[in-house]
């Protein structure tokens, strides 16, 4: 099966200042990644998503990089603002396959 | 998200009683499902469903039954509580084309918090 790591479970940044969050997956067959943010009291939300034919894909502010070499992906978030205070979710999964496997979290907590 | 309601949001029982949590979606979403959240665990898929009565186990079934007499509707009863089913419950349904290259992606409800006494 698969199993899916963050390498930090809380991150403080600085506003104004960009973050990196990590993850790391074990199933070397799993080809779709996705990004949730979830705000506190509230259900996941998506952020992103990358298929393994990539190793980048953009968004508003926030890029998701995949490396299969060494099974890690990261989403990095520029100029961060206090509403991107959040838990950050990777999930991992096959394409076309409804079922994922959900990282723990990291908890980003943005600094005014 | 306005399309997809859990019902209770909180819920207190105590240890042997039957509970059922809600779940309702206005999308016609073909895919439901059902995750618990716990601390240093994340999300863990218990079941879903593809369709219409059709439903499938995911990681940790145990304790719990579903249904899906209705596109709409996908219920968690959880038939005799324990305190390990303290949790909080996440309903997602599955949006076909919302994602990379038509990529399913989650949607999910605000989840129903159990406290299981």
């Amino acid at each position: 099966g698969e199993s899916v790591g963050l390498h930090l479970p809380t991150l403080s940044v600085q506003e104004g200042d960009n973050s990196i969050i990590n993850c790391a997956y074990s199933n070397s067959a799993s080809d779709y990644f996705i990004w949730y943010k979830q705000e506190s009291g509230k259900g996941p939300q998506f952020i992103i998503d990358i298929r393994s034919n990539m190793d980048k894909r953009q968004g508003q502010r926030v890029t998701v990089l995949l490396n299969k070499t060494v099974k890690h992906l990261s989403l990095q978030i520029a100029a961060t603002q206090p509403g991107d205070s959040a838990v950050y979710f990777c999930a991992v999964g096959v394409f076309g396959n409804e079922k994922l496997t959900f990282g723990t979290g990291t908890r980003l907590t943005i600094i005014p | 998200d306005a399309g997809i309601t859990q019902s209770p949001r909180y819920k207190i029982t105590e240890t042997g009683r039957q509970v059922t949590l809600m779940c309702h979606q206005t999308w016609s979403h073909s895919y439901m499902f059902w995750y618990r959240q716990d601390l240093g665990h994340g999300l863990r898929l218990i079941y879903y469903s593809a369709a219409a009565d059709i439903t499938d186990k995911g990681e940790v079934p145990d304790g719990y039954v579903v249904s899906r007499s209705k596109t709409e509707n996908f219920p968690l009863t959880l038939e005799s509580a324990t305190r390990s089913q303290t949790s909080v419950y996440f309903c997602a349904s599955s949006d076909r084309g919302r994602g990379i290259a038509g990529a399913n992606v989650l949607t999910f409800g605000a989840g129903s918090r159990l406290t299981v006494l």
